[in-house]
């Protein structure tokens, strides 16, 4: 079974510009998670979809969206970029069944830098 | 305030020797811990899940233990191996609402 794949791997754009990220879960899995990863911070939640709805989100500026579509792919958009959204952004999926110990699959992460 | 807290923020090791991580939270109510590894410039992969009734489990040479009444946790890694270099994240849920709270890791480098 293949795992969650993130594209692209890397990416540079400068502020103020807008970038779009994908994420394809594993197959069958429902639930998409994203999460900020920086060197000072670690890991930081942004948002989760389930069956293409919002169903948890975190400390963000709105600045920070995303989307889930019917095949469970999801993409995050972040706007108006600024230096400091300069980070690794993981996504992660799980199969959801409802036990508080389905576990996450993580992606490789797409490695965003603004200059 | 950080809900986690990990110990040491890194630590060198030689090939062989084993090492211990610490993890310590204040998240309630609390539903599970899991700890992650997470391998330079790659995604983080689940180690363990513990829930609270829970007080040991393994996966290899990994070995992580849970106190929930203190609220720590802790890795071993035993026999370590040059592959061990990596971060090692702690993660707890909370009951509830599943929010999950990250602690921002101990770096391991494995050294010959």
């Amino acid at each position: 079974k293949a795992g969650v794949t993130q594209t692209p791997r890397y990416l540079i754009k400068t502020r103020g510009q807008q970038v779009t990220l994908s994420c394809s879960p594993i197959s069958g899995h429902r639930s998409v998670s994203w999460y900020q990863q920086t060197p000072g911070q670690g890991l930081q939640f942004l948002f989760e979809y389930f069956s293409e709805t919002q169903r948890n989100k975190g400390n963000f500026p709105g600045r920070f969206s995303g989307r889930q579509f019917s095949n469970s792919r999801s993409e995050m958009n972040v706007s108006t970029l600024e230096l400091g959204d300069s980070a690794l952004y993981l996504c992660a999926s799980s199969s959801d069944r409802g036990l508080s110990t389905d576990t996450q699959y993580f992606g490789p992460g797409t490695r965003l830098t603004v200059l | 305030k950080n809900q986690v807290e990990q110990s040491p923020q890194s630590l060198i090791i030689l090939e062989g020797k084993n090492c211990t991580l610490q993890c310590n939270y204040t998240v309630s109510p609390f539903s599970n811990l899991r700890w992650y590894k997470q391998d330079t410039g790659r995604g983080p992969v689940s180690l363990t899940i513990m829930t609270f009734s829970e007080n040991t489990k393994s996966n290899g040479r990994y070995t992580a233990t849970l106190d929930a009444d203190t609220k720590q946790s802790s890795l071993h890694i035993t026999a370590s191996q040059l592959s061990d270099s990596a971060s090692y994240i702690c993660v707890v849920s909370a009951r509830g609402n599943n929010r999950l709270a990250f602690g921002k890791g101990n770096q391991v480098v494995v050294i010959p």
